[in-house]
């Protein structure tokens, strides 16, 4: 079964502060991919990254990366010196690579970053 | 090039009323994905649309239900709405390119739905 876990609901650093949002997944597929998504308090959802489940690189953005390790079913989200515009809902997720093409989404991390 | 649109932004019914949602795809995308996100629940897989067919339904009871017309938009119906329905209800498109290829999905800026 397809399964996205994020265990922090909610989570509060002081800008500037490094902070790391945590995503542990479950699927019998080899082929798969997993995403992280923004959801800012306006509501929409704003696509971050992608990866496919044979690409295990690490990823950096600006002051995001990306850790992907299929030993341990994770794909965690690191901001660094954070800012008061990323205070919004992170979503992981995961898609398997077949017909389905549903999107099974983690029920998302709260992130505030206090002044 | 415009995003995905859906209508209306903000819908207020009573309970046991019906509900209708509207999608309009990216220009070009044949697919349309509606999801889900009630307060705690997250966001959940609600139905997908792919050349005006239903191709798969997330674990949703029947009273929800929806069609996609032949220029690809879709309407998402809720009958005897439940307080419970209450939610952001988001769309997605989605151009399928084949088996082989991953098919990115965009999302619209949602429909809040508030049932009284």
């Amino acid at each position: 079964a397809q399964k996205v876990t994020q265990a922090q609901t909610e989570i509060s650093v002081v800008e500037k502060e490094d902070v790391t949002l945590d995503c542990v997944y479950e699927t019998r597929d080899t082929t798969y991919y997993l995403f992280w998504y923004k959801q800012p308090p306006s509501g929409e959802l704003v696509f971050l990254i992608r990866r496919n489940s044979f690409d295990e690189q690490n990823e950096i953005s600006g002051r995001y990366s990306w850790n992907f390790q299929k030993s341990t079913s994770s794909f965690n989200f690191t901001i660094t010196a954070s800012q008061v515009v990323d205070s919004a809902v992170y979503f992981c997720a995961l898609s398997e690579a077949h017909r389905d093409d549903k999107i099974i989404f983690g029920k998302g991390t709260r992130l505030h970053i206090l002044p | 090039e415009a995003g995905v649109t859906q209508s209306p932004t903000h819908l207020i019914k009573t309970r046991g009323q019906q509900a209708t949602l509207r999608c309009s795809p990216i220009s070009g995308h044949t697919s349309v994905y509606w999801y889900q996100q009630a307060l705690g629940l997250g966001l959940q897989f609600l139905l997908w649309y792919d050349e005006g067919e239903e191709r798969n339904r997330g674990n949703f009871p029947p009273r929800f239900s929806g069609r996609q017309f032949p220029n690809y938009s879709s309407e998402l119906n809720v009958n005897a709405l439940e307080l419970e329905d209450s939610a952001l209800y988001l769309c997605a498109s989605s151009l399928v390119l084949g088996t082989s290829s991953y098919n990115e999905q965009f999302f619209g800026p949602g429909t809040r739905l508030t049932v009284l």
